[in-house]
């Protein structure tokens, strides 16, 4: 159980274009999503929390109007990638909470590799 | 301020030999504590955690971690590594209160020579 699912797994894209990524809850509902960035060997940085039915809150840093977030049902969070350009490619990986389970636990996707040129 | 340290960026050691990988945290609330392992391209993995109760937490694959409040540590532990043990570590706080956010560190990655 508790499965997450992304995607793609792996995108290119032309300087200027928009990707869209999407994070599945598969075998649970979650009305709280999270996305991550993760540049080759770091961390994860949070970018925002996602809640269903309502606007995403960013963190601090992070451009609204860049990375656009929508969490239309309790299954499905995208996050698109506006204009992209070379410095946005990185590894994006969402993670979910489970509505019914444990509030402190998140389930983490196997992450979107996009690649800018 | 609340923070994740994760000392050695690089761990390395022999198949079979202990396996250390040091969390220290800064919280000024009791903190929810985590450890995920990432594998190269992949999302992240729960090893364990410590929430409330019990201090040594046993995870899956054979590791453990014990939190040690008087040392503001999370230290995560095998005592016999595998090669399919090699991997990213990662350790981490919840501090978002009702948002439950998380907090990573830097990570560690660990090497398991032959």
């Amino acid at each position: 159980g508790a499965v997450v699912s992304q995607h793609p797994s792996w995108v290119i894209c032309k300087s200027g274009t928009s990707v869209k990524i999407e994070c599945r809850s598969l075998d649970f509902q979650a009305t709280t999503m999270f996305w991550y960035r993760q540049f080759p060997k770091q961390s994860l940085m949070l970018m925002a929390t996602s809640n269903e039915g309502s606007k995403a809150t960013y963190e601090q840093g992070v451009e609204k109007d860049k990375f656009l977030i929508n969490h239309a049902s309790l299954t499905l969070s995208t996050l698109t990638v506006t204009s992209a350009h070379p410095e946005d490619s990185s590894f994006y990986i969402c993670s979910a909470r489970d509505l019914l389970g444990p509030n402190n636990e998140q389930f983490f996707g196997p992450g979107t590799r996009l690649t800018v040129l | 301020a609340q923070s994740v340290t994760q000392l050695g960026s690089h761990v390395s050691v022999s198949e079979g030999a202990l396996v250390l990988l040091r969390c220290n945290y800064s919280s000024s609330v009791p903190p929810y504590l985590f450890w995920y392992v990432q594998y190269p391209n992949q999302g992240l993995q729960l090893l364990l955690k410590y929430t409330t109760g019990a201090t040594l937490v046993k995870g899956i694959n054979g590791f453990e971690a014990e939190f040690k409040k008087s040392e503001t540590s999370f230290h995560l532990t095998k005592p016999s590594a595998h090669m399919s043990d090699a991997a990213e570590y990662f350790c981490s706080m919840n501090y978002g209160g009702a948002t439950n956010k998380l907090i990573f560190g830097t990570g560690t990655l660990l090497a398991v020579q032959p």
